[in-house]
């Protein structure tokens, strides 16, 4: 069978508890940020973002977190739901550039 | 329907076959991208489309594969001489230009998974 996602960090999480996924990039011209969710078996879904002018941004059960001192994006999720269970990545957008890479993700397992 | 079409949605080939990857992207959605996804891997950047032409082919490995739009709307993934690293699946998105939305909100279909044998 297939093993997706069989080398990715993961966070488990207790049902209802509120969950921090971390992220850390490295390119300093990078002035956009994107939280995306992948279900098994689909495309990555837009989930929150933030531009660098911002430290952070809320949205529905997510708040996305930036410390560009330290190149270090965070998103929590409140009250995390079984729906929640998913790998999650970010990504950057680059001054001048239209293009968006993914970074590492990371797999949110939910604790029943 | 309304979303991000990808044919087909897995194709087994054999080394050195050519393969084809169709992405339909939403209706009106000037960007397109292409991503290849290895497993336990975040989507990696192959080319991106801004309207017919390619805006931005960094990400393309090597001269094997090539992409198109001809008409601004349709992108055919092109790989010639499949090699069986190439097994991954392929996404494709597509977007209001971000330039112009200022939002990264891209659309992503279900992919194509390629192996190749």
């Amino acid at each position: 069978g297939e093993s997706v996602g069989l080398h990715l960090p993961t966070l488990s999480v207790q049902e209802g508890d509120n969950s921090i996924i971390n992220c850390a990039y490295s390119n300093s011209a990078s002035d956009y940020f994107i939280w995306y969710k992948q279900e098994s078996g689909k495309g990555p879904q837009f989930i929150i973002d933030i531009r660098s002018n911002m430290d952070k941004r809320q949205g529905q059960r997510v708040t996305v977190l930036l410390n560009k001192t330290v190149k270090h994006l965070s998103l929590q999720i409140a009250a995390t739901q079984p729906g929640d269970s998913a790998v999650y990545f970010c990504a950057e957008n680059r001054q001048g550039d239209d293009k968006i890479i993914f970074g590492k993700g990371t797999r949110l397992h939910i604790l029943p | 329907g309304a979303g991000v079409s990808q044919t087909p949605s897995n194709k087994v080939t054999e080394k050195g076959k050519y393969v084809e990857l169709r992405c339909d992207p939403i209706s009106g959605h000037t960007a397109l991208y292409w991503y290849r996804q290895s497993l336990g891997q975040g989507p990696e950047f192959l080319i991106y489309f801004q309207g017919t032409g390619a805006a931005d082919d960094s990400g393309l490995p090597n001269d094997r594969f090539f992409a198109v739009r001809p008409e601004g709307s349709v992108s055919t993934l092109k790989i010639q001489r499949t090699e069986r690293g190439d097994s991954a699946m392929y996404l494709c998105a597509s977007s209001l230009s971000l330039g112009v939305t200022g939002t990264g909100e891209l659309f992503f279909g279900e992919g194509s998974r390629l192996t190749v044998l």
